[in-house]
């Protein structure tokens, strides 16, 4: 079964840093691309970051290089550091597996993670 | 980037057939076939409906199906029932190297 489980998230103040973790299991994690999207609360899903299986990485113009997105195949797993964060990167962040090929949509979502940026 | 363009909400009553539409540009729906349509239950995580415009992962119902037309898709969901109630997102693959979603449709079944 292919499962993705983040984890990671909680409260942080504007300024602060986070690492958030996904650990996938049930498929073969180096030959995927993998993906973390977002959500702010009551609002729609916006794309973050995707690292490819050839080691490419694709970010959101709007995050300005304050995000990282990185890979261990050894370990299956995908990580995020959020560096400089702000009040509007409040957002449950969805660790996601594309469908074959790059950007093409994401087949298998993780539960998501809670980040709350707050003072 | 600004979002693709998508209905606030739509409804349909049972056994109905819905679209939803999905507007964007040459730069991403219209000039990709990389459309995909996710369903989102309150507090679950998206689930890929479509994918490449038009294709259905396994174990969706055929009920759902997906179409192009210039800069515009469309998900249409026939034979409406109740738990298809739920918000419904499209993205698009946009050059170069990003993804858009659109902003979502919640669909309310009468």
């Amino acid at each position: 079964e292919v499962q993705m489980v983040e984890s990671g998230g909680g409260l942080v103040e504007p300024g602060g840093s986070l690492r958030l973790s996904c650990a996938a299991s049930g498929f073969p994690f180096s030959t995927y691309n993998m993906n973390w999207v977002r959500q702010a609360p009551g609002k729609g899903l916006e794309w973050v970051s995707s690292f490819t299986n050839d080691n490419y990485i694709y970010n959101a113009d709007s995050l300005k290089g304050r995000f990282t997105i990185s890979r261990d195949n050894s370990k299956n797993s995908l990580y995020l550091q959020m560096n400089s964060l702000r009040v509007e990167d409040t957002a449950v962040y969805y660790c996601a597996r594309s469908v074959a090929g790059t950007l093409r949509g994401f087949d298998y979502w993780g539960q998501g993670t809670l980040v709350t940026v707050s003072s | 980037q600004s979002a693709l363009t998508q209905p606030a909400s739509v409804s349909g009553s049972p056994g109905q057939s819905i679209t939803i539409s999905c507007t964007g540009t040459s730069s991403d729906v219209g000039g990709y076939n990389y459309v995909s349509w996710y369903q989102q239950h309150p507090g679950k995580a998206p689930k890929l409906m479509i994918y490449d415009v038009s294709n259905r992962p396994s174990g969706v119902s055929n009920r759902f199906s997906g179409s192009k037309s210039g800069n515009t898709a469309s998900l249409t969901i026939s034979g409406l029932q109740a738990e298809d109630e739920a918000d419904y997102y499209c993205s698009s693959y946009r050059s170069i190297n990003t993804l858009l979603f659109g902003g979502g449709t919640k669909l309310t079944v009468l």
